[in-house]
């Protein structure tokens, strides 16, 4: 069964800065790119980020270019989204998610997805 | 970056009802949309990927349809686990964008 368990999420200050943290499980993790999306509170989703399946290639929203760094460590299972410079408005539910493609395949479609960690900026 | 506008925002139907979901694309996407299921304090879930194609598991009265700029989701019997919020979402350029989302309420 895939599994998908971000953390990481809590209240940071602005221009503050955070780690987040998905573990990953349940299917062969250095297949597949994956991805960070955000939902504000009663807002939609976001797209944020994705990183290729070797780690070779990422790309980011225009609204967090310069300020967040998508990683992963294959070792280790594990995907991470260091977050800089935090502003209000990347205040949200911050899910990580599978691309649906395998095999170096980065297809932009989420098959997976985790149940969020909680990323509140705020003074 | 392509914009994604669904129509309606919302709506209201009752259980049996068909029901049909727009999702327009301000540029051509060929069939790279996807479609998703979000319900209240839960993660998206996957329903239809490449526009038209069905996600293993997915109900049949779930079908995607369209290419270029205007796609269409359509619920052929609207059943009460279908009452939830549903998103296109394009994945032909980066940065990859979700439509606004559109509501299904209960009538």
């Amino acid at each position: 069964e895939v599994q998908l368990v971000e953390s990481g999420g809590v209240v940071v200050q602005p221009g503050g800065s955070l780690r987040l943290s998905c573990a990953a499980s349940g299917f062969t993790f250095d297949d597949y790119a994956m991805h960070w999306v955000r939902q504000a509170p009663g807002k939609g989703l976001e797209w944020v980020s994705l990183i290729s399946w070797d780690g070779g290639s990422t790309y980011y929203a225009d609204s967090v270019k310069g300020r967040f760094t998508i990683s992963r460590d294959n070792s280790k299972n594990s995907l991470y989204l260091q977050m800089n410079s935090l502003r209000a408005e990347d205040t949200a539910l911050y899910y990580c998610a599978k691309d649906i493609s395998g095999g170096g395949v980065n297809s932009g479609t989420f098959d997976y997805w985790g149940q969020g960690t909680l990323v509140t900026v705020s003074s | 970056a392509i914009q994604l506008t669904q129509s309606p925002s919302s709506l209201s139907a009752s259980v049996g009802d068909r029901v049909t979901i727009t999702c327009r694309a301000s540029q051509g996407i060929s069939s790279a949309l996807a479609w998703y299921q979000q319900k209240p304090g839960k993660a998206p879930k996957l329903l239809i990927y490449d526009a038209s194609s069905l996600e293993s598991g997915v109900p049949s009265r779930f079908s995607g349809s369209g290419s270029g700029t205007d796609f269409t989701l359509t619920i052929s019997s609207l059943q009460p686990e279908d009452f939830a919020t549903y998103y296109c979402q394009q994945f032909n350029n980066y940065p990859l964008t979700f439509g606004g989302g559109t509501k299904v309420e209960i009538k």
